[in-house]
């Protein structure tokens, strides 16, 4: 079994000043791990994507992320906030191997609130 | 490439009245899709696979004979809301999957009035 918490579902952060959104999960498998950015009304955009290579993965947007094992965690940051950051932010958890396709299981997202 | 459309973005229907929305892979063929929906201010709820050429299988909780799914070809999956009701109301977002990866596509608001 597969899952994902995010620890906050709100933060909110100055513009210019870092993000760290927080993301801990749990699989059987060796996981990929995703985090994906929703706008308002809009539909997903994947960030970056931890697919069993190297640990720190950078994506979109300057957005990068940490794969740790030992803390099962897989932590967003950025090292500026830009107000068009804000937006909800999905950490997505999938077991490669269940059945043939990757079934993936959301966090409950954490709304980035930034302030000009 | 992997592109995922989804039509309509937005729709408006009656009670007791029933809607199709489609899923399109736009640039790969996709044996596998799956339909998901989002309640206001949650996270995506997985409502059921829809696998070509065969039946689709729905998540513990979701009415099968409510929620109609047909994935009649290798780049098309329908979702059909059957006698929709105000509580179906929702944002609901497809993907395709490519290489044991998930697209998605941009979602469609449903709003039954």
């Amino acid at each position: 079994a597969q899952s994902v918490t995010q620890l906050d579902s709100h933060v909110s952060v100055s513009e210019g000043t870092p993000v760290l959104l927080r993301c801990n999960y749990s699989s059987s498998y060796s996981p990929s791990l995703f985090w994906y950015v929703q706008h308002p009304n809009k539909g997903l955009q994947l960030l970056l994507k931890y697919t069993s290579a190297a640990t720190l993965v950078k994506g979109i947007n300057g957005f990068e992320a940490e794969f740790k094992k030992s803390e099962t965690s897989f932590h967003l940051t950025k090292p500026s906030a830009h107000m068009s950051d804000a937006a909800e932010y999905f950490c997505v958890v999938s077991d490669p191997y269940s059945g043939g396709y990757q079934k993936v299981t959301f966090g409950t997202g954490t709304k980035l609130q930034v302030i000009p | 490439g992997a592109v995922v459309s989804q039509h309509p973005s937005r729709v408006i229907c009656k009670s007791g009245t029933s809607v199709k929305i489609e899923c399109r892979s736009l640039d790969f063929q996709a044996t596998t899709m799956f339909w998901y929906r989002q309640f206001p201010k949650k996270s995506l709820m997985l409502m059921a696979t829809s696998n070509e050429g065969s039946k689709a299988t729905y998540e513990q909780g979701v009415e099968k004979d409510k929620f109609l799914i047909n994935h009649a070809s290798l780049t098309l999956s329908t979702l059909t809301v059957t006698s929709a009701h105000p509580e179906d109301s929702s944002f609901y977002i497809c993907s395709a999957v490519l290489k044991y990866e998930q697209y998605f596509g941009p979602g469609t608001r449903l709003t039954v009035t």
